[in-house]
C-alpha cells in the first residue's frame, strides 16, 4: 500500500526541539519533492516547508525561517523536519505530503494522517 | 509572499446543486493552482492540478477553471460525500492555502 505514516510529534516547551518523520511506503521517494504541511485544529492549511528529491532546493514559510530545518534520507525513504525555539503558534498537525510530479511543481497528490505537536509549558 | 483568498467562506446547497467557489491570487500564478478537499478528520485530498486537470480518480462532476489572479472550482451536482471543506493552493512560487470553503447541506 502506498502511503506516508508521521511520527515524533507531541508536548514541548516554548523554546523546546522537536523532530519530525515521515517514512514512506509502496514507493520511493527519491524522484519527488516532499513537503510538510501543519493545520491548527478548526483552521486551515499551512505550507511549512518542502524540499526537492535532491535536496538541492529547500522552501520555508517565513514564520519557521531560521528555526526549521528539512531534511531527508532517500536511503531511508524518508523525511525529516527539525523544529528548533518553538513557539505556542508552532501548535498544529503535521503532514508531510508527496509532490505530485517529478518536477518542481509543488502540489501534493499524498498525505500521511498528520502527527500532533503541541508548544505548550 | 503570494496571498489566496476564497469565497464565499462557508456556503449552504442541497444533493443536486451546481455549486462554485472562488479563488483569487494577489498576484498573477498563471495556472499554477490546485484545489483540495477535506473531510473532517482526514488529510486533504487533491482534485485538480494546473487549475484545471483532474486527478486521477477524482468525478468528472468535479471541474476546475482560470488563470492568472482569478480561478473558480465547481462541483456539476452536489452529492452527500461532497459535503466538505475545500482549499486552493497556489504553486507559481513555493506555496500558499486559501482559508478554505465548508460546504454545508441545507
Amino acid at each position: 500500500e502506498v502511503q506516508l505514516v508521521e511520527s515524533g510529534g507531541g508536548l514541548v516547551q516554548p523554546g523546546g526541539s522537536l523532530r519530525l518523520s515521515c517514512a514512506a511506503s509502496g514507493f520511493t521517494i527519491d524522484e519527488y519533492a516532499m513537503h510538510w504541511v501543519r493545520q491548527v485544529p478548526g483552521k486551515g492549511l499551512e505550507w511549512v516547508s518542502g524540499i526537492s528529491w535532491n535536496s538541492g532546493t529547500t522552501g520555508y514559510v517565513d514564520s519557521v525561517k531560521g528555526r526549521f530545518s528539512i531534511s531527508r534520507d532517500n536511503g531511508k525513504n524518508s523525511l525529516y523536519l527539525q523544529m528548533n525555539s518553538m513557539r505556542a503558534e508552532d501548535t498544529a498537525l503535521y503532514y508531510c505530503a508527496k509532490n505530485g510530479v517529478k518536477s518542481d511543481d509543488w502540489y501534493f497528490d499524498l498525505w500521511g494522517p498528520g502527527t500532533l505537536v503541541i508548544v505548550s509549558s | 509572499d503570494i496571498q489566496m483568498t476564497q469565497s464565499p467562506s462557508t456556503l449552504s446547497a442541497s444533493v443536486g446543486d451546481r455549486v462554485t467557489i472562488t479563488c483569487r491570487a494577489s498576484q498573477s500564478i498563471g495556472s499554477w493552482l490546485a484545489w483540495y478537499q477535506q473531510r473532517p478528520g482526514k488529510p486533504p485530498k487533491l482534485l485538480i492540478y494546473k487549475a484545471s486537470t483532474l486527478q486521477t480518480g477524482v468525478p468528472s462532476r468535479f471541474s476546475g477553471s482560470g488563470s492568472g489572479t482569478e480561478f473558480t472550482l465547481t462541483i456539476s451536482s452536489l452529492q452527500p460525500d461532497d459535503f466538505a471543506t475545500y482549499y486552493c493552493q497556489q504553486y507559481n512560487s513555493y506555496s500558499t492555502f486559501g482559508q478554505g470553503a465548508k460546504l454545508e447541506i441545507k
